[in-house]
């Protein structure tokens, strides 16, 4: 079945360094959904990726999608205390929608 | 709007014991569905609905089971609670199918002794 994997598992960054996380599917993705989940909070979707090599962005926030539509990143720029939380992609393969494990990020002053 | 609401927000059950966790959406979206979430596992689909009346299995479905009989409620039930069910469950739901953006719900915390 289709596979989701997402890497690094953890990361601790100090404020204002840059943090990226990558998302790696076994399957061909027909889009890629990138969410946040804030410690004891629920994932809150932030963006969707559909096109071979998009590249979209919000504020500090850039989002990829491979060209192959297999993998996508999200790279934070300057990160702030606010960052803080895990970091989910979602593949999308036909009618069938994989989250990856996460990404949890730990942002210190 | 509310958006999608779950209920009960922590529930503490013993071994053997049956629940149902509510959840309803007030956006007229016609599919939703239930992940449980344990660390390092991510987000596991329990099962989910397309529309009223309508629901099929996910990758995790044993010891659950739902129905649909309105647009707006997906009750998930739990027929004889182990510890192995100890976890954090979010109900979603999206416009027209699994693969677009989900919202989710403020999840229950559910601890089974």
């Amino acid at each position: 079945g289709q596979q989701v994997m997402q890497i690094p598992q953890y990361q601790h960054v100090q404020e204002g360094e840059d943090f990226t996380t990558y998302c790696n599917s076994s399957t061909t993705l027909s889009n890629i959904q990138w969410y946040k989940q804030r410690p004891g909070g629920h994932p809150v979707f932030l963006i969707q990726l559909v096109k071979s090599g998009e590249v979209k962005k919000q504020k500090r926030l850039t989002f990829q999608f491979g060209e192959a539509k297999k993998n996508s990143s999200l790279h934070i720029t300057a990160t702030q205390t606010t960052d803080v939380g895990t970091y989910f992609c979602a593949g999308a393969s036909g009618s069938k929608l994989t989250f990856g494990t996460g990404t949890r990020l730990q942002v210190t002053l | 709007n509310a958006g999608v609401t779950q209920t009960p927000k922590f529930q503490v059950l013993k071994t053997g014991q049956s629940m149902t966790l509510q959840c309803a959406q007030d956006m007229n979206h016609e599919y939703m569905s239930w992940y449980r979430q344990d660390p390092g596992m991510g987000l596991r689909l329990i099962h989910y609905s397309v529309g009223a009346g309508i629901t099929d299995q996910g990758e995790v479905p044993n010891g659950y089971n739902v129905s649909r009989s309105t647009t707006e409620d997906f009750p998930l039930r739990l027929l004889s609670a182990a510890p192995s069910q100890t976890s954090v469950y979010f109900c979603a739901s999206s416009t027209r199918n699994r693969n677009q953006p989900q919202h989710f719900g403020d999840g229950t915390r559910l601890s089974i002794l």
